[in-house]
């Protein structure tokens, strides 16, 4: 149980275009869900935490009007890059917090991010 | 605020060997305290938590680690490790007597060699 996928798991984009990242949480219902960002052989920088119906709450340093981040079921959470540039260019996790299990956190797969 | 250190970037040893990985962490009030496990190109997996109790605590994979509160550590072991179990190793913690976000130590990479 508790499985947590993304989707895409890799892209490609030009520069300009927007991408749009999918976390789903596939057996349980996710009340929050957090979106990471990981450069190469780096740790993992939380971006923002967004919850169920609500806006979402975006680290400092992080452009909410750039990551536009949507939770708008208790199973999906979208992460959307816009006008992407080659600095956007990482590998972008998601996690999902069971609402019945507060102290953990599920992580998904990644998805990696390339801008040409 | 919180914060977690990882004194050591990468870690070298042989197969069957035993293994510590460090981390020490920071905060002014009470913490939960995680190790998760990072395979390439993937997502994180969890190793062991520890939220309250024993200070020993076990987790998948034959890994456990030791909560010291004096010491404010946090450390991963396993006495003897695998080929399989190359990865990067992440300590992290969440602050509070809620559930909070979690703070990422840098890593550790362990590599195991035959």
């Amino acid at each position: 149980g508790a499985v947590v996928s993304q989707h895409p798991s890799w892209v490609i984009c030009k520069s300009g275009t927007s991408v749009k990242i999918e976390c789903r949480s596939l057996d349980f219902q996710a009340t929050t869900m957090f979106w990471y960002r990981q450069f190469p052989k780096q740790s993992l920088m939380l971006m923002a935490t967004s919850n169920e119906g609500s806006k979402a709450t975006y680290e400092q340093g992080v452009e909410k009007d750039k990551f536009l981040i949507n939770h708008a079921s208790l199973t999906l959470s979208t992460l959307t890059v816009t006008s992407a540039h080659p600095e956007d260019s990482s590998f972008y996790i998601c996690s999902a917090k069971d609402q019945g299990l507060p102290y953990e956190q599920y992580f998904g797969p990644g998805t990696r991010l390339t801008v040409t | 605020a919180q914060s977690v250190t990882q004194l050591d970037s990468q870690v070298p040893v042989f197969e069957e060997a035993p293994v510590e990985l460090r981390c020490n962490y920071s905060s002014s009030v009470s913490v939960y305290l995680f190790w998760y496990v990072q395979y390439p190109n993937q997502g994180l997996q969890l190793l062991l938590k520890y939220l309250s109790g024993s200070t020993l605590v076990k987790g998948i994979n034959g890994f456990e680690a030791e909560f010291n509160k004096s010491q404010t550590s946090f450390h991963l072991r396993k006495p003897s490790v695998h080929i399989s179990d190359t990865a990067e190793y992440f300590c992290a913690v969440s602050e509070g007597q809620g559930y909070s976000t979690l703070t990422f130590g840098k890593g550790t990479m362990l590599l195991v060699s035959p």
